[in-house]
């Protein structure tokens, strides 16, 4: 069975500085997923960043980098130069298990509540 | 904006009633997912369905039922609700042979049962 978890319930950052959110998986699958969601008080889920398994290099979308460090099982979340709208929850998920045609499920962890301080 | 559309944002309701959540998926997608995010139980699986037909299922209880029509549209049926079901509702679609798996989020629907 797919874990994911994340072991910070909340995080201060302060404004321009980064921030590392972490996030530990656990699967028996060698091909595998990452993502992080961003989910800002007004509720809707976002997307930030993905993961495979068998890529070379560390993902990264804008001030978002991902630290995958396969061996430890870690996919920690970088934001670079915080800004206030970074406030939010960020989820951290896998893929898995695959439904077919190109469908899988996503398991999410609990979640890591971010306060960027002006 | 995802593309993912639900319907309605926010419901209240009471114990014991019946209410129906809507999701249409972004254009082209054939899969759609529904997640139950509660503040104890964090977000979880609840069914899925690829063109009309489930296809994987999650922790959904059995007054929970779910569908998808011919229009790719998909409803959430949740029934003799309790207190518990008080959660945020999403639904979430799927490009029809996804390379990464990644899932568009709809703005979800708020329940509150009273």
């Amino acid at each position: 069975a797919q874990k994911i978890t994340q072991t910070q319930p909340g995080m201060f950052v302060q404004e321009k500085e980064a921030v590392t959110l972490d996030c530990t998986y656990d699967t028996s699958d060698p091909s595998y997923g990452l993502f992080w969601y961003k989910q800002p008080s007004s509720g809707e889920m976002i997307f930030l960043i993905y993961q495979g398994s068998y890529d070379q290099q560390n993902a990264t979308e804008g001030r978002y980098s991902l630290n995958f460090q396969k061996a430890r099982k870690s996919a920690n979340l970088v934001i670079s130069a915080s800004q206030l709208g970074d406030s939010a929850m960020y989820f951290c998920a896998m893929r898995g298990p695959y439904s077919g045609a190109g469908s899988y499920q996503l398991t999410f962890g609990k979640g890591t509540k971010l306060s960027v301080i002006p | 904006d995802s593309g993912v559309t639900q319907t309605p944002k926010h419901l209240i309701t009471a114990t014991g009633q019946r209410v129906t959540l809507r999701c249409s998926p972004r254009s082209g997608d054939l899969s759609v997912y529904w997640y139950q995010q509660s503040l104890d139980q964090g977000l979880q699986f609840l069914i899925q369905y690829y063109n009309g037909e489930e296809r994987a299922k999650g922790n959904i209880l059995e007054r929970f039922s779910a569908q998808q029509f011919p229009d790719l549209h998909s409803e959430l049926n949740l029934s003799s609700l309790e207190l518990g079901d008080s959660a945020l509702y999403f639904c979430a679609s799927s490009p029809r042979q996804g390379v990464t798996g990644e899932l568009f989020f709809g703005e979800g629907s708020r329940l509150t049962v009273l």
